[in-house]
């Protein structure tokens, strides 16, 4: 396993479409969360699971957006009714039950 | 609430300089990871350090958890050394990381 991976690493988009994003966890990880990191900030959390439940959302994960790990591996995260506000690299990371995390090479949305 | 804060927010260096980056937090963590963002906004990491010390080729880092700190040191610093470090805690084992504003390194020729 060559760690987490992320799909697409680019879109761009026009606002008001709905977009859809995919990760790979490490293959044994049990954790899987998403970040969204905007320009100079540090990585913002958004939500989590572990396995396939969903167990903390973020106020920041407004109702245009949802996230599924419907067999505990793969995860996607969907926005609908895209605004140019959520143009923003979104990442992926994994771990085991509370110890490191490893994170993804990132999709970076733009909205136009 | 909780606060992680970096420190310096920007530092440009001399090729073959030593530097010393801190991470100051607001509570007791059970983890504390420490992160090389590259210029394509991969996140590398280069620590798991909730607490004591860990050295990997020029790079090493400190955890004083008592005293809510960490600090990351580089030495004979490079121009590949360049780009955003960040540290990132979680507070209980159950909370998603935490993650200062970084500082912001420039390795200069």
């Amino acid at each position: 396993d060559t760690g987490v991976s992320q799909d697409p690493r680019h879109k761009i988009t026009k606002r008001g479409q709905n977009v859809t994003f995919r990760c790979d966890p490490i293959s044994e990880h049990n954790r899987l969360y998403w970040y969204r990191q905007t320009l100079g900030q540090g990585p913002e959390f958004l939500t989590y699971f572990q396995n396939e439940a969903q167990l903390e959302k973020s106020r920041l994960l407004s109702d245009r957006f949802s996230a599924e790990r419907p067999k505990g591996s793969f995860s996607t995260l969907e926005i609908q009714r895209t605004e140019q506000g959520d143009s923003a690299m979104y990442l992926c990371a994994s771990s085991l039950v509370g110890v490191e995390q490893f994170f993804g090479p990132g999709t970076r949305l733009t909205v136009l | 609430g909780i606060q992680v804060e970096q420190s310096p927010p920007d530092l440009i260096l001399q090729e073959g300089a030593n530097s010393t980056l801190r991470c100051n937090f607001s509570d007791s963590v059970n983890n504390l990871q420490w992160f090389h963002q590259n210029p394509w906004g991969q996140l590398i990491n280069l620590f798991y350090i909730p607490s004591g010390t860990k050295q990997n080729g020029r790079l090493s880092a400190t955890t004083v958890a008592t005293e809510r700190y960490s600090l990351l040191y580089i030495s004979s610093s490079q121009t590949t050394d360049s780009g955003v470090y960040f540290c990132a805690v979680d507070f209980s084992g159950n909370t998603p990381l935490v993650f200062g504003k970084g500082t912001r390194l420039s390795v200069i020729a």
